[in-house]
């Protein structure tokens, strides 16, 4: 089945600084990325998504991408700000396992005021 | 609804007791998921429901657990013979077909004593 790592799992950014967070897959023919930010005792929250016929997407401060052939995507986020701190979770969907999402760890971002 | 629905929002109930979830998807929404969340983990596949039917139920830990979906709209998880392990929270989504985005609700807060 399909495995997804997530790196890092904490970040610490100054407000204003960018944010990367990576994930890679095993199962090439994964084909939906969704990523979600999880604030404490909420729900997860998807904030952006890209399917494997795309490179790259962007929305706001906030972009994605793909890299099909290593089989990584990342998300990119810009002028950080206290309110961007929350856990971010990468995601793998549309292979073999049609359907379900795998979920990577999650990565704890902190932005210092 | 506007939303996905989920309830109970807290159950805390004693080992060996059995315990019902109910999950009332987006209107619309033909797929459901379920997920388990552990303290500080990941989200963590158990199945999923395309219409009434499930096409993967991969993830379901034991035979304890089971679900059933009927008129392609609420589900129920049901976990029987409660463990310890089975603490968590437990996470419906739903999506309007199969690998769509998906759509988290508030999650069932599960306390096994």
């Amino acid at each position: 089945g399909e495995n997804v790592e997530q790196h890092p799992s904490t970040l610490s950014v100054q407000e204003g600084d960018s944010a990367v967070i990576k994930c890679t897959y095993s199962d090439s023919a994964s084909n939906y990325f969704p990523w979600y930010k999880q604030e404490l005792g909420k729900r997860p929250q998807l904030i952006i998504d890209i399917r494997s016929n795309v490179g790259e997407k962007k929305d706001q401060r906030i972009a994605v991408t793909l890299n099909k052939t290593a089989k990584h995507f990342s998300l990119h986020i810009t002028e950080t700000q206290p309110e961007d701190s929350a856990v971010y979770f990468c995601a793998a969907g549309g292979g073999t396992s049609y359907g379900k999402l795998t979920f990577g760890q999650g990565t704890i971002l902190t932005v210092h005021p | 609804g506007a939303g996905v629905s989920q309830s109970p929002s807290n159950k805390v109930t004693e080992k060996g007791k059995d315990v019902e979830l109910r999950c009332d998807p987006i209107s619309g929404h033909t797929a459901l998921y379920w997920y388990r969340q552990s303290l500080g983990q990941g989200l963590e596949f158990l199945i999923y429901f395309q219409g009434n039917s499930a096409p993967d139920k991969s993830g379901l830990p034991s035979d304890r657990f089971s679900a059933e979906r009927t008129g392609g709209s609420v589900s129920t998880l049901t976990i029987q013979r409660t463990q310890q392990e089975d603490s968590a929270v437990y996470l419906c989504a739903s999506s309007f077909w199969s690998n769509q985005p998906q759509h988290f609700g508030d999650g069932t807060r599960l306390s096994i004593l």
